[in-house]
């Protein structure tokens, strides 16, 4: 079946740093790929997205690019901030999940210090 | 648009007892979703609906039902609450498969069964 792996947590950063977080995915043909973002106490938002190919997700100067060569769609940003703390979730849509559902990965969790 | 709305935000339940975590969109989606989210993992879809009167299991559906008798709400029915769903709980929606795969997600309820 369709399956998310991404980097396991949780990652510590300074102000400033440059922050990778590593997805890969498992599907046949061509999934639609996300990056959601949940802070403390709230729910899932989108942050990024891509469907096909090549495709870069942008957002907030958060950047993943979709490359099914490699089966990835790696989280980069070049500036983290305090404010970007929160838990990350890599995720696939496909249509041979139940009604397109999300298929997630376990989620990184992201501190950054002053 | 308020988006997807989630009541409650918490409760605590006794084993046995029942209970039911209403969810409503205003954004007019006809795909509804309810995953529930155990401490780090990702999120696991128990239900979902392609449309009013329509609704089918995911793949945690045991101990769980749903209806969906309007476009707007689609209410998650717990019956005999066993500590195993001390969880917590997201509705989402999406416009499906004409207006794409993005899903929006509501606040989350706390369910704590004890």
């Amino acid at each position: 079946g369709n399956s998310v792996t991404q980097m396991e947590g949780p990652v510590t950063l300074s102000e400033e740093a440059f922050l990778t977080i590593n997805c890969t995915y498992t599907a046949t043909g061509y999934p639609s790929l996300f990056w959601y973002v949940q802070y403390p106490g709230e729910g899932l938002q989108l942050l990024l997205k891509a469907t096909k190919a090549d495709d870069k997700g942008s957002n907030k100067g958060f950047e993943a690019t979709y490359r099914k060569e490699t089966t990835s769609f790696h989280l980069e940003k070049g500036s983290v901030q305090v404010s970007d703390s929160a838990v990350y979730f890599c995720a696939l849509s496909h249509n041979s999940n139940s009604g397109y559902a999300l298929n997630f990965g376990k989620g990184t969790s992201l501190l950054v210090t002053p | 648009n308020a988006g997807v709305t989630q009541t409650p935000k918490f409760r605590i339940l006794k084993i046995g007892q029942s209970m039911t975590l209403q969810c409503a969109q205003d954004m007019n989606h006809n795909y509804m979703y309810w995953y529930r989210q155990d401490p780090g993992m990702g999120l696991k879809l128990i239900y979902y609906s392609v449309g009013a009167g329509i609704t089918d299991k995911g793949e945690v559906p045991n101990g769980y039902n749903v209806s969906r008798s309007t476009t707007e709400d689609f209410p998650l029915r717990l019956e005999l609450a066993a500590p195993s769903q001390t969880s917590v709980y997201f509705c989402a929606s999406s416009q499906g498969l004409a207006g794409g795969p993005t899903q929006y997600f509501g606040p989350g309820t706390r369910l704590l069964v004890l």
